[in-house]
């Protein structure tokens, strides 16, 4: 088990530009979230994943956040035209669906800020 | 919108004293958890607690569940510098977080 974990760990861009950010779940985990977190605040949810199948989006999710899970193995959150209103953590985390109460196994994040 | 909303939002003690902080929830539950996070770090589970628990013990950790109330509080006894964090419930589902504690212990 070699836990959760995301990249790049920082990310600095240019307000406009697209970036993209993977998180690779624990390998047994077929379920997979993605949470934004500014600072002082809790997590949000934004999205998530049973194996490739994504079950839900936030509407805080805009047309310009899409996240994908092909093979239902690692993830990519990606995000168009980034606004500084972006700039945030993005957290991934996993768990094993089926299991209730099954706990989030968190990554340390991937900051990104938007200039 | 929330789930879960934890309270104070803010605590500071000393080494050594007991550190408690409560959570309140609006819907059904079937489980309720609790986390943890270091600054700049993914959250960390703690404890989980089920609708039919009343009481839960993991070390240093106690957590009650009220579930007329719909409250949760979680304790921590014998506190160290170390668990300075902020300290978040979530409930089942889409585990959904609260805005947290922001927990400081004083050397």
């Amino acid at each position: 088990d070699t836990g959760v974990s995301q990249d790049p760990r920082h990310k600095i861009t240019k307000r406009g530009q697209n970036v993209t950010f993977r998180c690779d779940p624990i390998s047994e985990h077929n379920r997979l979230y993605w949470y934004r977190q500014t600072l002082g605040q809790g997590p949000e949810f934004l999205t998530y994943f049973q194996n490739e199948a994504q079950l839900e989006k936030s509407r805080l999710l805009s047309d310009r956040f899409s996240a994908e899970r092909p093979k239902g193995s690692f993830s990519t959150l990606e995000i168009q035209r980034t606004e500084q209103g972006d700039s945030a953590m993005y957290l991934c985390a996993s768990s094993l669906a089926g299991f209730n109460g099954a706990p989030l196994h968190f990554g340390n994040g991937t900051r990104l800020t938007v200039t | 919108s929330q789930q879960g909303e934890e309270d104070p939002q803010a605590l500071s003690i000393q080494e050594g004293e007991n550190a408690t902080m409560n959570c309140s929830y609006k819907t059904s539950i079937n489980n309720l958890q609790w986390y943890r996070q270091n600054s700049g770090r993914g959250l960390v589970h703690l404890i989980l607690i089920r609708s039919n628990e009343r009481e839960k013990h993991s070390g240093r950790l106690r957590v009650t569940l009220d579930t007329s109330k719909k409250s949760s509080s979680l304790l921590i006894t014998a506190s160290r510098a170390a668990d300075t964090a902020s300290y978040f419930c979530a409930t089942d589902g889409k585990v959904i977080f609260g805005p947290g504690t922001s927990l400081s212990v004083i050397p």
